[in-house]
């Protein structure tokens, strides 16, 4: 199957500063997206970004297809910005959706 | 409110008790499905389903069922939990197979 790998595993900040996070994935995917986990537990839908770059508000996301990547900018980092962040990919083949998580990039942004 | 439903939020059972997690979206979405969350690993996929009583294997499907009998609701049904099912569980929906997809809150299960 489909490989997933998010890099880095941890990443601690100090509040306000830029981070970058990155999802490598080994075959032609339909769709990506990237989920944001809170220290509660809930996940939150960020990005549906198949493709190019989305931004909103802090937080932007680039995906090339095309070289199998996508990448997770988040700009002047808060405390509220800390928990796990996924990003999973979608194989369509016939009538299956399967979806595949990366093991995800622990962030923690100290005050 | 659009959401995902999942009950309970925490449990703990004994192997071999059967147990069901129920899941429910008020967003007439089309495609739902179960993921469980263990550390090291993150989100497996269980169980997927497109449309109501079309129901397809994820990644670990093995000590699970799930049905579809209605559009709103996707179950999931342990027959005999055995202790490597103790995890944290994931329900989600969209509105077709591809599209974003919502998460319920999650459900702690524990089998002793």
């Amino acid at each position: 199957g489909i490989q997933v790998e998010q890099s880095p595993p941890d990443l601690i900040l100090q509040e306000g500063a830029n981070s970058t996070l990155r999802c490598n994935f080994s075959d032609s995917v339909n769709n990506l997206q990237w989920f944001h986990q809170n220290p509660w537990g809930q996940l939150i839908n960020l990005f549906y970004i198949p493709s190019g770059t989305k931004q909103n508000g802090r937080l932007s996301a680039t995906t090339v297809a095309t070289e199998r990547y996508s990448l997770l900018y988040i700009s002047s980092s808060q405390t509220t910005d800390s928990g796990v962040y996924f990003c999973a990919v979608l194989i369509s083949s016939g009538s299956a959706r399967q979806l595949t998580f990366g093991s995800g990039t622990q962030l923690t942004v100290l005050p | 409110e659009a959401q995902v439903t999942q009950n309970p939020r925490y449990l703990i059972t004994v192997t071999g008790k059967k147990l069901t997690v129920t899941c429910s979206q008020n967003m007439n979405h089309e495609y739902m499905s179960w993921y469980r969350q263990d550390p090291g690993l993150g989100l497996r996929q269980i169980y997927y389903s497109m449309n109501v009583e079309v129901t397809d294997k994820g990644d670990v499907p093995e000590g699970y069922k799930v049905s579809r009998k209605e559009k709103r609701n996707f179950p999931l049904i342990l027959e005999s939990p055995s202790p490597n099912q103790t995890s944290l569980y994931f329900c989600a929906s969209s509105l077709v197979g591809g599209a974003p997809l919502h998460f319920g809150n999650g459900t702690r299960l524990t089998v002793t």
